[in-house]
């Protein structure tokens, strides 16, 4: 079966800093698709950034981009200038090419620093 | 547009009583899908809907468990003879297809009394 493992529970950063999150999954699956999501307060899950495992480009949305190393099963989330709106749980997900379920990280919670 | 829609926001049950969970999907959205997350969790697959089939309910954690799905759009999750265990936020997500991504709902709130 598929994981996604998330080895930072908690993280921190000073506002207008730069912060990686960290994320591994283990497959064996060639395709898949990898994503970040966003979970504020307010409970609803917003989607961040989508990665294909078939490109060998970082997606990169503003100030979010990934850093994609797909022998390493690693998929860490940079943001950069962080803002104090990017505060929330970050969780990375995994989906199979041919299957339709996410599976999820369990998550890191960021906080910003004014 | 219109999100995907839950209700209620909360819900407070005594242990041992039924509850149903409800989600409109956005509208178009032919997949759909239930996760549980449990506080301070990462999100647990329950069930997942093409249309009105389930194709995968592997995440079903026992029989008192069960959804269904009318005319590929609202889809209704029961949970009977609730546990305290079953306290959770349920949340329910569609997409429009195989490869986008998943738009959530707010989920529901379940406190088990």
């Amino acid at each position: 079966a598929q994981t996604v493992t998330q080895s930072q529970p908690e993280m921190s950063v000073q506002e207008a800093e730069t912060v990686t999150l960290s994320c591994t999954y283990d497959t064996s699956e060639s395709d898949y698709y990898l994503f970040w999501y966003k979970q504020p307060p307010s409970r609803q899950m917003i989607l961040v950034i989508r990665q294909e495992a078939y490109k060998q480009q970082n997606a990169t949305e503003n100030r979010f981009s990934v850093n994609f190393q797909k022998a390493a099963k690693s998929f860490s989330l940079k943001i950069s200038d962080s803002q104090l709106g990017d505060a929330a749980m970050y969780f990375c997900a995994y989906r199979r090419q041919v299957a339709q379920k996410l599976v999820f990280g369990q998550g890191t919670r960021l906080t910003i620093n004014p | 547009g219109a999100g995907v829609s839950q209700s209620p926001s909360n819900k407070v049950t005594e242990k041992g009583k039924d509850v149903e969970l409800r989600c409109d999907p956005i509208s178009g959205h032919t997949a759909l899908y239930w996760y549980r997350q449990s506080l301070g969790q990462g999100l647990e697959f329950l069930i997942y809907f093409q249309g009105n089939s389930a194709p995968d309910k592997s995440g079903l954690p026992s029989d008192r468990f069960s959804a269904e799905r009318t005319g590929g759009s609202v889809s209704t999750l029961t949970i009977q003879r609730t546990q305290q265990e079953d306290s959770a936020v349920y949340l329910c997500a569609s997409s429009p297809g195989a490869g986008s991504p998943l738009h959530f709902g707010n989920g529901t709130r379940l406190t088990v009394t």
